[in-house]
């Protein structure tokens, strides 16, 4: 199946600092999705990504497809406790219809 | 109303067992996947079910035996269970299947431990 690396793997942030997770296909994607899991929890859909150079914002999060879309990222500003928990990226396979592989994860922990 | 169910959440189980975790979504999707996550969380399809029927197997062990009864659920055995089998394994499912832009729900997730 395709790769789809996300880095960094881990990040530590202050309460209040921005963080940024970037994702990268070794392959031309046709929509990006982005999920969060939280701690123990499940990954829940937060986002879709379509069209190249696309930028979508959900309040503190701002959401990014590559011109070329092979790479997207997350960009938190401002971060809160509630955002701690680890973002995947997921593509799907051209030639698998919709099943989606995600990218390796970028866990978040926040110290307030 | 909870749209993915998985049960047990919680297995543990002893090396060389057979086992089983059940997986229902009342959604009306057609499409329903098993996801294996590791200690890394690296989150690895498995297999991908449409209207009951097997699409994809992603190089799974033959161990490993999914079953959809119906769409609407999507059970997965595992006979002879090994120690790297311990992880946590996701069932989801999406409204239907060769539609790239259908995002995906999941189940709360089954953690397995084999001893």
């Amino acid at each position: 199946g395709q790769q789809v690396m996300q880095i960094p793997q881990y990040q530590h942030v202050q309460e209040g600092e921005d963080f940024t997770t970037y994702c990268n296909s070794s392959t031309t994607l046709s929509n990006i999705q982005w999920y969060k899991q939280r701690p123990g929890g499940h990954p829940v859909f937060l986002i879709q990504l379509v069209k190249s150079g696309e930028v979508k914002k959900q309040k503190r999060l701002t959401f990014q497809f590559g011109e070329a879309k092979k790479n997207s990222s997350l960009h938190i500003t401002a971060t809160q406790t509630t955002d701690v928990g680890t973002y995947f990226c997921a593509g799907p396979g051209w030639d698998t219809g919709n099943q989606f592989y995600f990218g390796t994860g970028t866990s978040l922990t926040v110290i307030p | 109303d909870t749209a993915v169910s998985q049960t047990p959440k919680y297995l543990v189980t002893q090396m060389g067992n057979d086992k089983s975790i059940k997986c229902e979504q009342n959604l009306g999707h057609d499409t329903m996947y098993w996801y294996k996550q590791d200690s890394k969380k690296f989150l690895k399809i498995m297999f991908s079910y449409n209207n009951k029927e097997l699409i994809i197997n992603e190089t799974v062990p033959n161990r490993f035996s999914p079953k959809s009864p119906d769409k609407a659920h999507l059970n997965l055995h595992i006979n002879s269970l090994e120690l790297g089998d311990s992880a946590v394994y996701f069932c989801a499912s999406s409204l239907r299947w060769g539609q790239q832009n259908e995002k995906l729900f999941f189940g709360s997730g089954t953690q397995l431990s084999v001893l």
